[in-house]
């Protein structure tokens, strides 16, 4: 089976930086996707990781750990707008999986004046 | 513009009936998909289509069902067998992988199902 864990809810206070962690357990691993989701909406891209190391885009950076089974998302310099869900989702090798996502529950960021 | 449309936005039906939500794209992408997402909780794949005529269960078929006639639709039916049909549906498509690193899926604005 497939395992996806991350916190439920953080708060944070604007202008600070916030992490959210994402672990899994998974039958094989390809790669790592975070998606951004305001209440109601549609799920936005952020960031996909497939290789060791920190991807940097802006405020936003997404790092992963192979070995660990381990995700973080850390946004800096945090605005009101970033109130939201942040969703980890892991993609299987392409030939057991057909492009399928697998998502974790979701992590609700509260970000406070 | 290109996109990934769902309608209605919001749609209430009453116990028993069967109801079929819309989800079209016009992105040409190949890949289609369906998720549910009850409150406060994450996305699960009921179905998805890697191309036309031919589709997949996902985790949490039961209940539902699809067809992909077409390339641009990828229709769901929310059967009078799904036990807990109240959620938010959202439709997803994606571009045949090929050689590219990563598959990003486009979601559409979903659908806010309620069972009366």
């Amino acid at each position: 089976g497939q395992n996806i864990d991350q916190p439920t809810e953080m708060t944070a206070t604007e202008g600070a930086i916030v992490q959210i962690n994402c672990t899994y357990q998974t039958s094989g691993f390809n790669g790592l996707f975070w998606y951004q989701q305001h209440a109601g909406e549609a799920p936005t891209f952020l960031s996909y990781n497939v290789l060791d190391g920190l991807e940097e885009k802006g405020r936003f950076s997404s790092f992963l750990s192979r070995s660990k089974g381990y995700s973080y998302l850390l946004l800096k310099e945090l605005q009101m707008k970033d109130s939201a869900s942040y969703l980890c989702a892991v993609t299987l090798p392409r030939e057991a999986a057909g492009n399928k996502l697998t998502f974790g529950g979701g992590t609700r960021v509260l970000v406070k004046p | 513009d290109g996109g990934i449309t769902q309608s209605p936005k919001y749609l209430f039906r009453k116990e028993g009936q069967n109801v079929t939500l819309s989800c079209e794209q016009n992105l040409n992408h190949d890949a289609m998909y369906w998720y549910r997402q009850d409150p406060g909780q994450g996305l699960r794949l009921i179905y998805y289509s890697q191309i036309v005529n031919d589709f997949q269960k996902g985790d949490i078929a039961e209940g539902y069902s699809v067809s992909r006639e077409k390339k641009e639709s990828f229709p769901l039916t929310v059967t009078s067998a799904q036990k807990n049909p109240t959620a938010f549906y959202l439709c997803a498509s994606s571009p045949r992988l090929g050689g590219a690193l990563y598959n990003e899926q486009f979601f559409g604005p979903g659908t806010r199902l309620t069972v009366l």
